[in-house]
């Protein structure tokens, strides 16, 4: 199993510029999210999917939309990019959603985002 | 609300020391407590958890960490590190809020072992 994939590792975008970042899960998790990790703040959770189809917004939604249309993939969008969402940004993916409470997250290995 | 404070926010240790890493929270109600390891250009893993039962838990390369209801405290210990646990290491609390789950993460304690 590869795990939890995202693409791409490192981006510079512009302001006001859109882009998606990819990630994608081969666990058949049903639950994954997405966080963005900025310094001295830990992670904070942007937006989640508890399965195809189903999604919800975390606690720093703006700025940024998802879908969910397969169990693997769950893309982050950018719509218009902003120095403030310069970050670190991870998926994580668990087995179900109440797993998600009690167990063990799976994170991929990041992509490091700068809009300048 | 709830939060998670790391009360370090880098350690530095030599090899073969022991360390602890503190972490409190707040919280009435009952919580599933968590720590996470970010090794150098990697992902969060999962170290460890608290979810019931014992106080004391351990994870596989020699951290354990107790659960203090009193003090609302998880504090992360290691009797003996080595230079491969350096890493940032991450505190979180498990909570449901406005109809889904997430963890509240504290800010990080960035671990550096020398030789």
């Amino acid at each position: 199993n590869a795990g939890v994939t995202q693409t791409p590792k490192f981006q510079v975008l512009k302001t006001g510029q859109s882009m998606t970042l990819q990630c994608a899960q081969d666990m058949n998790h049903e639950y994954m999210s997405w966080y963005r990790q900025d310094p001295g703040m830990g992670l904070r959770l942007i937006h989640y999917s508890v399965g195809a189809g189903i999604t919800d917004q975390g606690e720093v939604p703006n700025g940024y939309n998802v879908s969910r249309s397969t169990t693997e993939d769950f893309p982050l969008r950018l719509l218009s990019a902003a120095p403030s969402q310069t970050s670190v940004y991870f998926c994580a993916s668990s087995t179900t959603r109440d797993a998600a409470y009690t167990d063990t997250q799976y994170f991929g290995p990041g992509t490091r985002l700068t809009v300048l | 609300a709830q939060s998670v404070t790391q009360l370090d926010s880098q350690v530095p240790v030599f090899e073969e020391a022991p360390v602890e890493l503190r972490c409190n929270y707040s919280s009435s109600v009952s919580v599933y407590l968590f720590w996470y390891v970010q090794y150098p250009n990697q992902g969060l893993q999962l170290l460890l958890k608290y979810l019931s039962g014992s106080t004391l838990v351990e994870s596989i390369n020699g951290f354990e960490a107790e659960f203090n209801k009193s003090q609302t405290s998880f504090h992360l210990r290691k009797p003996s590190v080595h230079i491969s646990d350096t890493a940032e290491y991450f505190c979180a609390v498990s909570t449901r809020s406005g109809g889904y789950n997430k963890l509240i993460f504290g800010a990080g304690t960035r671990l550096a072992v020398h030789p």
